[in-house]
């Protein structure tokens, strides 16, 4: 079955140290993959995404994620994190079924020390 | 571009009341929009998919009579929850894919609904 799975459920950092949340994958074949971003009360805002081509990707608000076919992982990263960036964060992968439907991860909270 | 609004941003009622809730793409197309719940510090648990001109189709164990949708247009989609219960509150989250976009999900800000 497919699954997205984020080991991590909190994860607290210093800011302005680095920061890799982890994403892990099981499906058949390479799945869409994505990373958002949900402040408290809020939405989820698209960090970056994955189809194809460039397994570095650069998204926004400096975060990049480096899909790695052999570890079936998609991990997010950012070299500096800021106070700012203390939200909870979803990775998701499309369904192999042409449905748009997304398969969610249970959620990293990341919290940033001052 | 990709923007998604929701209306309202939060909304009380009384139980037995209806409550309709709009998801609205305010920059581009979208034929295909999700209705998310999520629970408190929990993931997203998704309720059903909307087509526009078409019924929406439900996940398991979500009531159709109970969550109705209607998705009229290729900018709006609605989602009435109907003779609501305070197990009902919770924070729904819609988002939109672009017509003819590549599974990209755009989301909207949420609706908090508390049931008294």
């Amino acid at each position: 079955a497919q699954s997205v799975t984020q080991p991590d459920i909190h994860i607290t950092v210093s800011e302005g140290a680095s920061l890799e949340l982890r994403c892990n994958y099981s499906y058949g074949a390479t799945p869409y993959l994505f990373w958002y971003v949900q402040s408290p009360g809020q939405g989820l805002q698209l960090l970056l995404k994955y189809f194809s081509g460039d397994t570095l990707v650069q998204g926004i608000k400096g975060f990049e994620a480096e899909f790695k076919r052999s570890q079936s992982s998609f991990n997010l990263r950012k070299p500096s994190v800021h106070w700012s960036d203390a939200a909870e964060y979803f990775c998701a992968g499309g369904r192999m079924d042409s449905s748009y439907k997304l398969i969610f991860g249970s959620g990293t909270r990341l919290l940033v020390r001052p | 571009g990709a923007v998604v609004s929701q209306h309202p941003s939060r909304v009380i009622c009384k139980s037995g009341t209806s409550v309709k809730i709009e998801c609205r793409s305010l920059d581009f197309q979208a034929t295909t929009m999700f209705w998310y719940r999520q629970f408190p510090k929990k993931s997203l648990m998704l309720m059903a998919t909307s087509n526009e001109g078409s019924k929406a189709t439900y996940e398991q164990g979500v009531e159709k009579d109970k969550f109705l949708i209607n998705h009229a247009s290729l900018t709006l989609s609605t989602l009435t929850v109907t003779s609501a219960h305070p197990e009902d509150s919770s924070f729904y989250i819609c988002s939109a894919v672009r017509t003819g976009g590549k599974e990209t999900q755009y989301f909207g800000p949420g609706t908090r609904l508390l049931v008294l």
